[in-house]
């Protein structure tokens, strides 16, 4: 049961440098989405996919970019990285938009330094 | 957009007793209110949901209620067990955009 994965599992880069958080999801789901969670401010979201190409912003969007050219996958690209985006992210998943629960991959920790 | 507040932020009781979380929400368009739980270093996962044609909903120890005039809604843990001992997470969202709004979560601390 891979369900959900998130890669790398930790990460540190430095600031100015890109780089990019995978998510995989086994389950053919139609909606992914990335959250970042910092101490504070619980989940927030910054992208998410209606379906294969097909993104839209979140709450918090700037310094990120994402693609969505296959089902199963939704990167997360931070394109220069700052200080201010070191957190934990997560990415999710669910089967529709008919408030279908929302299975949660293992997270990233990423730091910049 | 869509606004959840979510309190207290610690919660400390002992082991048997009970807990409450209490949400609001702001977007009266919100229609499913689910609840996550997340344990130290893991990720969030789904403990109960609850949908606005719905005014309460139970799983054993667990209960959701539902006050849609209000805009509020809680989680109720009965008969506390330290491994309930995390952090909760309410969250509301709006059918047509799938899109989970999260409140800054509850950390639960049950003591033996």
């Amino acid at each position: 049961d891979a369900g959900i994965t998130q890669s790398p599992r930790y990460k540190i880069t430095e600031t100015g440098r890109q780089v990019t958080l995978m998510c995989h999801q086994t389950w053919s789901h139609s909606y992914m989405f990335w959250y970042r969670q910092d101490l504070g401010h619980g989940l927030r979201l910054i992208y998410y996919s209606a379906a294969a190409d097909i993104t839209d912003k979140g709450e918090v969007p700037d310094g990120y970019v994402v693609s969505r050219s296959k089902t199963e996958n939704f990167p997360l690209t931070l394109e220069s990285a700052t200080r201010s985006q070191t957190s934990v992210y997560f990415c999710a998943s669910s089967a529709s938009s008919k408030n279908t629960e929302a299975f949660f991959g293992q997270g990233t920790r990423l730091t910049v330094v | 957009g869509e606004n959840v507040e979510q309190h207290p932020s610690t919660l400390s009781v002992q082991e048997g007793d009970s807990a409450v979380i209490k949400c609001t929400y702001s977007d009266s368009a919100s229609n499913y209110f689910p609840w996550y739980k997340q344990e130290l270093g893991k990720r969030p996962q789904l403990i109960i949901d609850i949908r606005s044609n719905v005014g309460e909903k139970k799983d054993q120890r667990i209960a959701v209620t539902l006050n849609k005039t209000a805009k509020h809604f809680s989680l109720h843990i009965t008969e506390t067990q330290p491994e309930d001992s995390a952090v909760y997470f309410c969250a509301a969202s709006i059918k047509r955009y799938s899109t989970l709004t999260f409140g800054k979560g509850t950390m639960l601390l049950v003591s033996p």
